[in-house]
Parts: C-alpha cells; structure tokens; sequence
C-alpha cells in the first residue's frame, strides 16, 4: 500500500530534550516536506527537500533541522524543543514539484507534539 | 507571497443538504489542490486541479485560473464530509504551498 509514515504519532516531552520524528514513503517520492499546524494559523511549511541531499527552508524553519539521506526518509529534528514547538506535524510526500504537474501531495497521519 | 482566502469559514448542513466551498487566490497559480482533514486529523486528497474540472463521485471541483478561484462541491452530503476543508497553491517560481485556513464543515444526521 502506497502511504506516508511517521512516528510517533504522539509525544510528550520536555523542554531542551532533543527528540526526531521520523517520515518515511514508499512511493519513491522526489520530493519531501514538513509541516506543522496550529489553531487560526493554518498548514505551514517548515523544511522541504527535493531530492536526496536537497533540502531548504519553509515558511517556519527556526528551531528545526532535517535531513534527506535517503530518497524513502525525511526526519525532523528538534535538537532543544521550546513550549513554542507544541503543535500538530504533518509529513508529505510529491512525486516532483516541477511543471509537469505530478505535484499532488500525500500526507502522513500526524504527530502530536507537546512540549512542556 | 500569495494570498489564500476561503469561504465560507463555517458551514453546518443537514444530510442530505449540497454545498460549495470557494477558493479564492492573489497570484495566478500552476498548483492547487483540495485536501479534506476528517476529525481525527487525518488530510486526505481530494483533487488535484490547477485548471478544469473534475468529479469524484458525490464531490467535483472546478477551477478557474483565469479569475483566481476554485469551487469545491459537495452533493447529498453525510455525516462523513464533517471536517475542515483546505485548498493549497502553489505560484510559479515557488517551491512552498500556500494553504488557506479552512472551511470547517459540520454535517448533522
């Protein structure tokens, strides 16, 4: 089955504790990304990658790291989560991002995040 | 960047009942597509639909670049459609979506 995984779908943690979730695909997607929702503010893009190796800033990058080293996994970091940082956290997943038109993205379950 | 407005915010519907959802975008765009986020979270894909028309059994959307809108429709809905319903765009030149806030949708039974 075609799907977007992440784990864990739920985290309690404490402030400054490092922590990573993991994305994984396996529709050999090209392109990866992460988001992050919160009330009144909507969907937004924290890291995109384009490709192995390839990766850039969204919208909210501050206090995230990523990294693509491999084309099936796209995992964010958080090296000293803050209060700030508790929220909803959405992979995705894109065959391209290019004009061809195959920018039909596919979303991971979620993970709840809170940090106290 | 882009501006992304929905409406309407709110809608409550009895089962049964049609409704349209609208998309309204800043920019001419080459990317939009419309994702239903159920209650427990979950964003599904309904449509991918930079231009045109297209129907997935009870829903259908339309777009049209020209005027900088899309239109969701939802027909004979049921207590399932409950949810918010997102559209996100993406301009020429941009690699990061924009995603408008959402129509959050109640179907009572």
């Amino acid at each position: 089955e075609a799907q977007v995984t992440q784990n864990p779908r739920y985290l309690i943690t404490v402030t400054g504790k490092k922590l990573t979730v993991t994305c994984s695909q396996n529709m050999n997607h090209e392109y990866m990304s992460w988001y992050r929702q919160d009330p009144g503010l909507g969907l937004r893009q924290i890291y995109y990658s384009m490709n192995v190796e390839v990766t850039d800033k969204g919208d909210v990058p501050e206090g995230y790291k990523v990294s693509r080293k491999e084309k099936r996994n796209f995992p964010l970091i958080l090296e000293s989560p803050s209060p700030n940082q508790t929220s909803l956290y959405f992979c995705a997943s894109s065959l391209d991002f290019g004009g061809s038109g195959t920018y039909e993205q596919y979303f991971g379950p979620g993970t709840r995040l809170t940090v106290t | 960047g882009i501006q992304v407005e929905q409406s309407p915010p709110d809608l409550i519907l009895q089962e049964g009942a049609n409704s349209t959802l609208r998309c309204n975008f800043s920019d001419s765009v080459n990317n939009l597509q419309w994702f239903h986020q159920n209650p427990w979270g979950q964003l599904i894909n309904l449509f991918y639909i930079p231009s045109g028309t297209k129907q997935n059994g009870r829903l259908s959307a339309t777009t049209v670049a020209t005027e900088r809108y899309s239109l969701l429709y939802i027909s004979s809905s049921q207590t399932t459609d409950s949810g918010v319903y997102f559209c996100a765009v993406r301009s020429g030149g941009s690699y990061i979506p924009t995603f408008g806030r959402g129509t959050s949708l109640i179907v009572h039974p």
